[in-house]
């Protein structure tokens, strides 16, 4: 079975703080992907990137960033210089390549940036 | 990406009341449609696994009979709440994946349910 434990359940910073938000992941199988999806407060997932268990290479988008350490099981995702329209829920989810192929969750992190 | 959208977006019923909820691919055909519930500040959480023309396969926990799924096309997926109950108030969010097991998977917008 999958499992991914997102431990902070809720984060609060200023405005141009740099904010990492943790993702730990557990499962026997050497095929999965990774992902990260913001759920700002209408509810729709916006996804935010796919990283799959063979590619550990970090990967920086804009003000977004994300380490991905196959020796932790993790999957970590920074945001820079944070502003106030980050505020959301994120969620990492990981899916593997085998049986139903469906998304397994995280329990989510609330992101609340101060102006 | 590909779009996904979901009808009604917003429900409110009844209790005892069955409600629909459609769950459409727009631009590509789905052989593979998942359901997720997501209770007030939790994750979202499976509930079934539906394949075009096939019966639909349930979480653990997750009551067929009360949650009816019905994959008829390659490209709708409905869910129906049977007698819901104010417990059934969630927030439904499907997704839908093409042909081909590595393919992406696209979420929709998710529909809002309130038992009364």
């Amino acid at each position: 079975a999958q499992k991914v434990t997102q431990a902070q359940t809720e984060i609060s910073v200023v405005e141009k703080e740099d904010v990492t938000l943790d993702c730990v992941y557990e499962t026997r199988d050497t095929t999965y992907y990774l992902f990260w999806y913001k759920q700002p407060p209408s509810g729709e997932l916006v996804f935010l990137i796919r990283r799959n268990s063979f590619d550990e290479q970090n990967e920086i988008s804009g003000r977004y960033s994300w380490n991905f350490q196959k020796s932790t099981s993790s999957f970590n995702f920074t945001i820079t210089a944070s502003q106030v329209v980050d505020s959301a829920v994120y969620f990492c989810a990981l899916r593997v390549d085998t049986g139903r192929r469906a998304l397994t969750f995280g329990s989510g992190t609330r992101l609340q940036v101060q102006p | 990406g590909a779009v996904v959208s979901q009808h009604p977006s917003r429900v409110i019923c009844k209790s005892g009341t069955s409600v629909k909820i459609e769950c459409r691919s727009l631009d590509f055909q789905a052989t593979t449609m998942f359901w997720y519930r997501q209770f007030p500040k939790q994750s979202l959480m499976l509930m079934a696994t539906s394949n075009e023309g096939s019966k639909a396969t349930y979480e653990q926990g997750v009551e067929k009979d009360k949650f009816l799924i019905n994959h008829a096309s390659l490209t709708l997926s409905t869910l129906t709440v049977t007698s819901a109950h104010p417990e059934d108030s969630s927030f439904y969010i499907c997704s839908a994946r093409g042909a081909g097991g590595r393919t992406e998977q696209f979420f929709g917008p998710g529909t809002r349910l309130t038992v009364l």
